[in-house]
């Protein structure tokens, strides 16, 4: 069954680092496309990146274009979210997701998640 | 950007009942529109994508419908695990991806 499961989460200060990854397992990785998506505790869900099947397009709203970078290992069946310059706005909950088609970006398998907390 | 917003923002409904939750896009996103499910401390739950097809395993009395900027999901009859937030989300006009803000349905 298709898993998903995240890590590096944890306390940063403002201005700092923080590298998250998402191992998947269960289906062909190498076919999908990936979601980063995030949720700020009491909040909805805000869309924060999106990579192609094959890591040659990347997609970022404004919130983060510039300070967040997505990659990926088909190798390893793995996905990372770099992310610098934290802001205390950047607290969440940070979800990887499967995309749904090659063609469609919704998304039908979610991790369980991994906090982020950007406190001085 | 497309702006989703969901209404109501709570729906209190008796278990046994129907609930209809709805989702309107300020521009057409034709039916490349999804919707979840989450409980607390849980990740979203895909329930429906293109509008109305039902994801893997969602129980048939999960339904939606509309197109264009009108969207509608039902619950036919709500069982106790049905009480949880629901989003909506377009994908049609993309980068951003957009979420609706969500609507809590709560037992009455």
């Amino acid at each position: 069954q298709v898993q998903l499961v995240e890590s590096g989460g944890g306390v940063v200060q403002p201005g700092m680092s923080l590298r998250l990854s998402c191992a998947a397992s269960g289906f062909t990785f190498s076919y999908y496309g990936m979601n980063w998506v995030r949720q700020a505790p009491g909040k909805g869900l805000e869309w924060v990146a999106l990579i192609s099947y094959d890591g040659n397009n990347k997609y970022y709203p404004d919130s983060v274009k510039g300070r967040f970078t997505v990659s990926r290992d088909n190798t390893k069946n793995t996905m990372d979210l770099q992310m610098v310059s934290l802001r205390a706005e950047d607290t969440a909950v940070y979800y990887c997701a499967k995309r749904g088609t090659r063609s469609d970006p919704y998304s039908d398998y979610w991790g369980q998640g991994t906090q982020v907390t950007v406190s001085p | 950007e497309m702006v989703m917003t969901q209404s109501p923002v709570t729906l209190s409904v008796s278990p046994g009942e129907r609930a209809t939750l709805y989702c309107r896009a300020s521009q057409s996103v034709s039916s490349d529109l999804a919707w979840y499910q989450q409980k607390p401390g849980r990740a979203p739950r895909l329930l429906i994508y293109g509008a109305s097809t039902r994801a893997t395993g969602i129980p048939a009395r999960f339904s939606g419908s509309g197109s264009g900027t009108e969207f509608t999901l039902t619950i036919s009859s709500l069982q106790s695990e049905d009480f949880a937030v629901y989003f909506c989300q377009q994908y049609h006009n993309w980068p951003p991806i957009t979420f609706g803000q969500g609507t809590r349905l709560e037992i009455k």
